[in-house]
């Protein structure tokens, strides 16, 4: 079976604050995924990652930035937490060219 | 801008019934169609895909592909309460990346 972890459950961070979610896969999987999912919005792609130390934005990537120094681990970093940026964040994993795998999520409060 | 379109619902069926979700997407160049089931306050888990014309079945779940018509549905036959849940549609282009829809809310009931 597929896992992927995220380092949170839930989370709740200060305005302000430098947040970082951690993902891992251990399934070997060349692309990692980082998205945001809000009511009415849908999933939202923050960035994504095809291989080791390469990334590429997504649809929002405003104020975000990921790094990824190993093939299964994939970090998201807030630079300074913002109010709008509550929301429930989503690490996914897949193969080349196929179907992706989520992690169970990060339910980040920003106060 | 690629989109995939979703009827958000509720779509209400009772137990035992079909449940039929459809989805449509703009991309004509859309190779790979997945299907993905998320219940309430857990992330999304993949159920289906599907990459040629046709019926794909898996169990009780049926994928309905027609890349003419850029149409793609999820069939659940003999509907059951615990599927219960949003259901999106994912498409892939030429790229990694998948292009979700917002998803449609399935309640079966008893």
């Amino acid at each position: 079976d597929v896992k992927v972890t995220q380092s949170s459950r839930y989370l709740v961070k200060r305005t302000g604050e430098k947040v970082f979610l951690e993902c891992v896969q251990d399934m070997d999987h060349e692309n990692m995924f980082w998205y945001r999912q809000d009511p009415g919005l849908g999933l939202r792609l923050i960035y994504f990652s095809y291989d080791v130390k390469m990334k590429e934005k997504g649809d929002i990537p405003e104020g975000y930035s990921v790094s990824r120094e190993k093939k299964e681990r994939f970090s998201l970093i807030l630079e300074s937490a913002s109010t709008n940026q509550t929301s429930m964040y989503l690490c996914a994993s897949s193969p080349v060219l196929a179907g992706q795998y989520f992690g169970p999520g990060t339910r980040l409060t920003v106060t | 801008q690629k989109e995939v379109e979703q009827n958000s619902g509720p779509l209400s069926v009772p137990e035992g019934a079909i449940a039929s979700l459809n989805c449509t997407y703009s991309d004509r160049g859309s190779q790979s169609f997945f299907w993905y089931r998320q219940y309430s306050g857990k992330s999304p888990e993949l159920i289906m895909f599907i990459y040629s014309n046709g019926d794909k079945e898996d169990g009780r779940f049926t994928a309905q592909l027609n890349k003419a018509s850029q149409y793609v549905s999820l069939l659940i036959r003999d509907s059951q309460p615990s599927d219960s849940a949003t259901y999106l549609c994912a498409v892939r282009g030429g790229s990694e990346k998948l292009v979700f829809g917002k998803g449609t809310k399935l309640t079966v009931n008893p």
